[in-house]
């Protein structure tokens, strides 16, 4: 399996809004509702944000939300503040046991 | 509050074997599928293994098939990795993760904060 495609980085301004988008194939992200989102911060360990592909667990703030069309995933991040500057990964099921990640996406807050 | 800690990693020559250990604690550890992530060095975040709750059904990565052995001790709420025949490509950063339920979906609420395995001679 190929890892998910996603752009090296994106940036924005506190308040506004950014999406990362996560590209796969019906094998993967096409395939299944199950494409989760993580946030890394330098020398930390990853953090869920996002899993079933809109599903926020309990304590993420409501700025983070996810969706799907065919084969592609996006995270949005609105209202961005200076703590989301991170390294973000998707990450999908793609069948027999088996989970690929994004290469992840560096998100810079001007 | 979950809590997972490795330890194990280390420098080791290639070819050679190492094992990983990660303690949990804070959470039924015996009803939920566990699992390790590697990162190598300024790379991203690469799957490695998982296991099930019960420790009956284990996966692999192609990458480490063969080589790496998963395994936990629910009677110790403990996960460990066998690594063998360790290469250069293996060099990273390992995480111990638990997944949201006893499915491995790569949904991971729990992270440890790693150990560092270096494979160089």
């Amino acid at each position: 399996q190929s890892a998910l495609t996603q752009p090296r980085s994106v940036s924005g301004s506190p308040g506004q809004s950014v999406t990362i988008s996560c590209t796969g194939t019906s094998s993967d992200v096409g395939g299944y509702n199950y494409v989760s989102w993580y946030q890394q911060h330098p020398g930390k360990a990853p953090k869920l944000m996002i899993y079933d592909v809109t599903e926020r667990p309990s304590g993420v703030p409501d700025r983070f939300s996810g969706s799907k069309s065919g084969n592609t995933a996006s995270l949005t991040i609105s209202g961005l503040q200076a703590e989301d500057e991170a390294d973000y990964y998707c990450c999908s099921y793609a069948g027999s046991y088996d989970v690929i990640f994004g290469g992840g996406t560096k998100l810079t807050v001007l | 509050e979950v809590q997972l800690l490795e330890s194990g990693g280390g420098l080791v020559q290639p070819g050679g074997s190492l094992r990983l250990s990660c303690a949990a604690s804070g959470f039924t550890f015996s009803t939920y599928a566990m699992s390790w992530v590697r990162q190598a060095p300024g790379k991203g975040l690469e799957w490695v293994s998982s296991i099930s709750g019960a420790g009956g059904n284990t996966y692999y990565a192609d990458s480490v098939k063969g080589r790496f052995t998963i395994s936990r001790d629910n009677s110790k709420n403990t996960l460990c990795l066998q690594m063998n025949s360790l290469r250069a490509e293996d060099t990273a950063q390992y995480y111990c993760a638990k997944e949201r339920a006893d499915r491995i979906l790569g949904r991971w609420s729990g992270w440890g904060q790693g150990t560092l395995v270096t494979v160089s001679s």
